[in-house]
């Protein structure tokens, strides 16, 4: 079976502070896709990242940073300097190669306080 | 990126009526198209897949005459709420798969509401 695990349901920071939101996955696929999304109040998805089960290799994008291993199922963001605008719910997700169909985590909620 | 349209962005119906939600791939063509659901403060669970030109694929627990898809074009697929009641009021969104695409993309979502 495929699971994803945001065990933080929600963090509070204050701005400027860094931030990790934790992701744990479980599938028996050797071929599959990782993912963070992004949900403002709006409720659009806003894509941040994907990474395939054979790069582990660690990427950072301006404040934004992701540590994906293997040896322990996890794929963890890390914001940097958080911002109020990071604000949001944040979603980690897994497909596997051939069916698509997004399993996602139960999110974390992530408040940015001034 | 592959751009994934849903109309409408938010929708109040009265209870006992029908809705219908569009999803559409503006600049590719979407073999396979998935709806799913979020409840407030939950999150997006999938609800069916649907491959153009077939029936839709529901997952265990959702109702397939309560929830109509169609995916009559490679560019489109619909959901019908039906006699849609209180409970049916939900986040939807729906995410589209083209043939050379590796991820599917999703659309900005639809907030129902049934008074």
């Amino acid at each position: 079976a495929q699971k994803v695990t945001q065990a933080q349901t929600e963090i509070s920071v204050v701005e400027k502070e860094d931030v990790t939101l934790d992701c744990v996955y479980e599938t028996r696929d050797t071929t599959y896709y990782l993912f963070w999304y992004k949900q403002p109040p709006s409720g659009e998805l806003v894509f941040l990242i994907r990474r395939n089960s054979f790069d582990e290799q660690n990427e950072i994008s301006g404040r934004y940073s992701w540590n994906f291993q293997k040896s322990t199922s996890s794929f963890n963001f890390t914001i940097t300097a958080s911002q109020v605008v990071d604000s949001a719910v944040y979603f980690c997700a897994l497909i596997s190669s051939g069916t698509y169909k997004y399993i996602f985590g139960t999110g974390t909620r992530l408040k940015v306080l001034a | 990126g592959a751009v994934v349209s849903q109309h409408p962005s938010w929708v109040i119906c009265k209870s006992g009526t029908s809705v219908k939600i569009e999803c559409r791939s503006l600049d590719f063509q979407a073999t396979t198209m998935f709806w799913y659901r979020q409840f407030p403060k939950q999150s997006l669970m999938l609800m069916a897949t649907s491959n153009e030109g077939s029936k839709a694929t529901y997952e265990q627990g959702v109702e397939k005459d309560k929830f109509l898809i169609n995916h009559a074009s490679l560019t489109l697929s619909t959901l019908t709420v039906t006699s849609a009641h209180p409970e049916d009021s939900s986040f939807y969104i729906c995410s589209a798969l083209g043939r050379t695409l590796t991820e599917a993309f999703f659309g900005q979502g639809t907030r129902l509401t049934v008074v």
